[in-house]
Formats: C-alpha cells, sequence, structure tokens
C-alpha cells in the first residue's frame, strides 16, 4: 500500500530564504505526483503536477522534482515571501486512481 | 468560472440524523473523490468516481455512501452519522490522464453531536 511521507512537518523562515520541501513514496508505480497549497479553512489548489516520465515542472517560484526510483520529490521555493504561508502538501496518483496524500508542511515565512 | 462547489460549508447534527452533503464540477471531468481531512490523520479518501453510475471504496469508506447518476455532481451521504465522522470534508475532481490536476471545493465543516 501507497506511504507518502513529508519532511519537516512545519518549517519557519524568515522572508527571501530559498527552501526545500520533501516528499517521499513508498510504491514507485505512480501515474504523477502532484503538490498542493493549503490556506487555513480552505481547500487544496494545485501548485504542480510531474508526471511519471518527467523529472521536474517548474511555476514562478516553485520548482518540484520527481525521483520515481528512489521515491522522492522536491518543492523548491524561491525568494520566499509572507503569502508562501501555508501548508504544501503532495500527493501520488496510483494507477488505480487512487490520491494518497502526505501529511503536509506547514510552512511560515516571518517578514 | 472553472470550479467545485460543495454544499453546506458548515453543518451541524445530531448522531443518526441522515445527511447528505452536495458536489457538483461545471469543467465536465470525469474522476471525482471525496476525502476526509483530519488533524494527525490528513487526507484521506473516502470514495472516487471515474465516470458516471461507475464508483469505487477508497481508504475509509464506513459509515459513507455515494452515488453518480450525473456527471457534474457526486453528492456524499451519511445514513448514520456519528461523533467520529466529524470532520473537515473536501470534494475534488479531475480530467482522466496522467496530466490532470485535482481541483478541490472549499470543504464542508461537519460536526456530529
Amino acid at each position: 500500500k501507497q506511504e507518502v511521507t513529508q519532511i519537516p512537518a512545519a518549517l519557519s523562515v524568515p522572508e527571501g530564504e530559498n527552501l526545500v520541501l520533501n516528499c517521499s513514496f513508498t510504491d514507485s508505480a505512480i501515474y504523477n505526483l502532484q503538490w498542493f497549497r493549503q490556506d487555513p479553512g480552505k481547500g487544496l489548489t494545485s501548485l504542480l503536477l510531474i508526471q511519471s516520465s518527467q523529472r521536474e515542472q517548474t511555476s514562478g517560484r516553485l520548482n518540484a522534482s520527481l525521483d520515481k526510483s528512489s521515491g522522492r520529490s522536491t518543492l523548491y521555493i524561491a525568494a520566499s515571501q509572507p503569502g508562501d504561508s501555508a501548508t504544501y502538501l503532495c500527493a501520488g496518483l496510483n494507477y488505480g486512481q487512487n490520491f494518497v496524500f502526505g501529511p503536509g508542511t506547514r510552512l511560515s515565512v516571518l517578514p | 468560472e472553472a470550479q467545485v462547489t460543495q454544499n453546506p460549508r458548515y453543518l451541524i447534527t445530531v448522531t443518526g440524523k441522515k445527511l447528505t452533503v452536495t458536489c457538483s464540477q461545471n469543467m465536465n471531468h470525469e474522476y471525482m473523490s471525496w476525502y476526509r481531512q483530519d488533524p494527525g490523520l490528513g487526507l484521506r479518501q473516502i470514495y472516487y468516481s471515474m465516470n458516471v453510475e461507475v464508483t469505487d471504496k477508497g481508504d475509509v469508506p464506513e459509515g459513507y455512501k455515494v452515488s453518480r447518476k450525473e456527471k457534474r455532481n457526486f453528492p456524499l451521504i451519511l445514513e448514520s452519522p456519528s461523533p467520529n465522522q466529524t470532520s473537515l470534508y473536501f470534494c475534488a475532481s479531475s480530467r482522466q490522464g496522467e496530466n490532470s490536476p485535482l481541483h478541490f471545493g472549499n470543504g464542508t465543516r461537519l460536526t456530529v453531536t
């Protein structure tokens, strides 16, 4: 059964720092890997999607990589801003169309 | 505007009183699913549907029912709610295929007393 973990569970950084969030999954047979952002009391917003055949995706200050052989994905946030404060979740889509989510990393960017 | 709409946003009910949480999407997505989010347990899938009249159990289906009579709607039914179903519920949808991001509704916070 697929299990997804995220490290660290929480992170607090000063504004302007570059940071890396980590996601690990146990079953490499995933269809895609998605990163989401969740603000308190809100739904999840899709940030980046990496297909199983891809290695990375970029959107603005965000870059996500995928290494299926090691079961890892990273989300890189450049020049962090207070507006980036949120919980970031990764999710793997299994071939059975079952999404498995990690527990999330709670990020605080201090002004 | 492309969106997934859940109703209600907040619901307080008593044990045993049947309730339905509605979910509707306007993007013609084939795939729809329900999740519950609990502190320390993260997001867990309840049920999902690959298309009309096709539904499957997720990781935590006990105590829930779903139906998919139309492509746009995927209601979640609690026939006899219990306090352990107090949670934050999310509906989501996507197109089929590996290049399709998952779109979420804003959530329904359910309290069962």
